[in-house]
């Protein structure tokens, strides 16, 4: 898409599959992580989100995995469909620094037929 | 319909000139952020306001200016000091009492320079 990236890191992942999106966040004092989904040529759109004392959380076929030991997450997609080609970001959030949002680069997933 | 709007959603500007940006949101949020997006990369939070009158820098502040006159309002200016003008830019708003998730970004416009 026009305003994602040429070298983002995809996922190519079959209609009907999971999908399993990663991310490393750096921020210990990190309180709160975010998942967006950015269709190409849109603002990005939440997802789900989890606090930083929860290690998993689940929405509708999608589920995110905290671990704070290695300060990762994920994102997994159940049953993946066409609609779900995107590209998708983590994001943490830091109370002490005013709420702002950090985000990570970005992990294209395209969902082939 | 609530939201946030930017316009336009292409804007080509010459080397060299100033380019103003707009964003406006009716969802009376306190906290309005402009992002940059580049190929390859995340969004990168270039200024935010948490009420009227009052904005901070981000992380990639320089060659870049805004205002907050108006609670609904956070025009961007990218000013002729910033060397790499073409990209992609967002912007989102938020309450202040809100919680992160609730944070909501505009459709974007995509700036290139010729």
């Amino acid at each position: 898409g026009e305003n994602v990236g040429l070298h983002l890191p995809t996922l190519s992942v079959q209609e009907g599959d999971n999908s399993i999106i990663n991310c490393a966040y750096s921020n210990s004092a990190s309180d709160y992580f975010i998942w967006y989904k950015q269709e190409s040529g849109k603002g990005p759109q939440f997802i789900i989100d989890i606090r930083s004392n929860m290690d998993k959380r689940q929405g509708q076929r999608v589920t995110v995995l905290l671990n704070k030991t290695v300060k990762h997450l994920s994102l997994q997609i159940a049953a993946t469909q066409p609609g779900d080609s995107a590209v998708y970001f983590c994001a943490e959030n830091i109370r002490a620094a005013g709420n702002k949002l950090t985000f990570g680069g970005g992990t294209r997933v395209l969902v082939k037929p | 319909d609530g939201g946030i709007t930017q316009s336009p959603k292409y804007l080509f500007r010459k080397e060299g000139q100033n380019v103003t940006l707009s964003c406006e949101q009716n969802l009376n949020h306190d906290a309005m952020y402009w992002y940059r997006q580049d190929p390859g990369q995340g969004l990168r939070l270039i200024y935010y306001s948490q009420i009227v009158n009052d904005f901070q820098k981000g992380d990639i502040a320089e060659g870049y200016s805004v205002s907050r006159e108006k609670k609904e309002s956070f025009p961007l200016t990218v000013t002729s000091a910033q060397k790499n003008p073409t990209a992609f830019y967002l912007c989102a708003s938020r309450g202040l009492t809100s919680q992160p998730n609730e944070q909501f970004f505009g459709p974007g416009t995509r700036l290139t320079v010729l």
